[in-house]
């Protein structure tokens, strides 16, 4: 069974920091490219990063390009997101999410909820 | 602003079919495949439809996904009071770059 566990969410000050940690297990972590989606309270799903199974093809949206940067350790089945110069807007619960190709998700963590307040 | 836009609520009753559009353009769903989100109160999304038509195992097939052209559509038929969710459609978009969704659409099984 695919399992993805999300944790380090929690209360930031703006302008402050946080690392993501998503741990993955039921598959072959190694095979698979990996994204990171957010839902801030009330609203819709956005796309926020995704990297291909070697970390080859890194891709960022433009809201928070320059200022997250995603990452994974395939040996120990896990995708980070480093999260710097954090902002209120950037309060959401973050999901991990397996690609399952064709960029579609096929499996998803049941979220870190980040909250960016002073 | 989503890139994608779908209708943000449709309603039907229980047992009768509802459709949810989904439109975008050319450098997102004209050449990507369109996938298709349930979203239950309190919980992750979950994958309804991929690849445009497509169900992953233990997906009724009371769902089903169409593309044609720049848009999409979710039809579900049999509606039932558990379908109310949130339905999201999504893409990649190669202008962007970016992986892309829909703003959802609410779903009220009346």
């Amino acid at each position: 069974e695919v399992q993805l566990v999300e944790s380090g969410g929690g209360l930031v000050k703006p302008g402050g920091s946080l690392r993501l940690s998503c741990a993955a297990s039921g598959f072959t972590f190694s095979s698979y490219s990996m994204n990171w989606v957010r839902q801030a309270p009330g609203k819709g799903l956005e796309w926020v990063s995704s990297t291909s199974s070697s970390s080859d093809y890194i891709y960022y949206a433009d809201s928070v390009k320059g200022r997250f940067t995603i990452s994974r350790d395939n040996a120990k089945n896990s995708l980070y997101l480093q999260m710097n110069s954090l902002r209120a807007e950037d309060t959401a619960v973050y999901y991990c999410a397996r690609d399952g190709g064709s960029s579609h998700y096929g499996d998803w963590g049941q979220g870190t909820l980040v909250t960016v307040s002073s | 602003q989503s890139v994608l836009t779908q209708p943000p609520s449709v309603s039907a009753a229980p047992g009768q079919k509802v459709t949810i559009s989904c439109s975008g353009s050319s450098s997102n769903i004209g050449n990507h495949y369109v996938s298709w989100y349930q979203q239950l109160p309190g919980t992750a999304p979950k994958l309804l439809i991929y690849d445009n038509n497509k169900r992953p195992s233990g997906i009724p097939d009371r769902f089903s996904g169409s593309k044609s052209g720049t848009s999409a559509t979710l039809g579900i038929t049999g509606l039932q009071t558990g379908d109310e969710a949130d339905y999201y459609c999504g893409t990649w978009d190669s202008s962007l770059s970016a992986g892309v969704f829909g703003g959802g659409t609410k779903l009220t099984v009346l």
